[in-house]
């Protein structure tokens, strides 16, 4: 069965620390894999996605997600945490074995303190 | 400049009653969906539609319609409102015809209280 989870529905970091968001998925295929970032009081918007290929992704705003077949993750990490990346994010997977649906992550809110 | 319109922004209603969200894309998208977010349940897939067709429906209530009388437009009814349906519903589209690996683009959302 496929399915995504976020082991994390809450982190808390400094401003200008290093950040990693865990992803785990489940899928017997080549998955197709997102992260998505939902502002307060907005929609979600794509930070990055990996289809194939290099393992590492960059996205937007300095963001960077590893795929890793072997560990079934695809985890999401920044250099540098700045206050504006308060938000909560979500990890989703897609794939061709997957009825064409997507399945998304509880998603992960990501607090930055001053 | 939103390129994907929820109206309304805020919608209360009463238990009982029905009421229509509605959901424009100006993307020239052929997909589109209903999402609902709720304390419950943070995103939950609801309907996928395909030039205005619909794909996919995970919403085990009748009491949930969508509606496309254009390819842009997707509105969604619900009828016999609950209190458990106060949620926000996140409309969204994407460019080809609904594959997994297509990027999702969202609306705001129409926040949902039922009284």
């Amino acid at each position: 069965a496929q399915s995504v989870t976020q082991p994390d529905a809450r982190v808390t970091v400094s401003e200008g620390a290093s950040l990693q968001l865990r992803c785990k998925y489940s899928y017997s295929g080549t998955p197709y894999l997102f992260w998505y970032v939902q502002y307060p009081r907005q929609g979600l918007q794509l930070l990055l996605k990996y289809y194939s290929g290099d393992p590492v992704v960059q996205g937007v705003n300095g963001f960077e997600a590893e795929f890793s077949k072997s560990n079934s993750s695809f985890h999401l990490r920044k250099a540098s945490v700045h206050w504006s990346d308060s938000a909560v994010y979500f990890c989703v997977l897609g794939g061709l074995r997957s009825n064409n649906r997507i399945f998304f992550g509880d998603g992960t809110q990501l607090v930055v303190k001053p | 400049d939103p390129k994907i319109i929820q109206k309304p922004k805020y919608l209360v209603a009463v238990t009982g009653s029905e009421k229509i969200l509605i959901c424009e894309q100006y993307l020239g998208h052929n997909a589109m969906y209903w999402y609902r977010q709720s304390a419950k349940k943070p995103l939950e897939f609801m309907f996928s539609y395909s030039y205005q067709k619909l794909m996919d429906n995970q919403t085990a209530s009748s009491r949930f319609q969508p509606q496309s009388s254009k390819k842009n437009h997707l509105d969604l009814q619900i009828t016999a409102l609950k209190p458990d349906d106060s949620a926000t519903y996140f409309c969204a589209s994407s460019p080809g015809t609904g594959r997994t690996n297509e990027r999702l683009f969202f609306g705001h959302g129409t926040k949902l209280s039922v009284l």
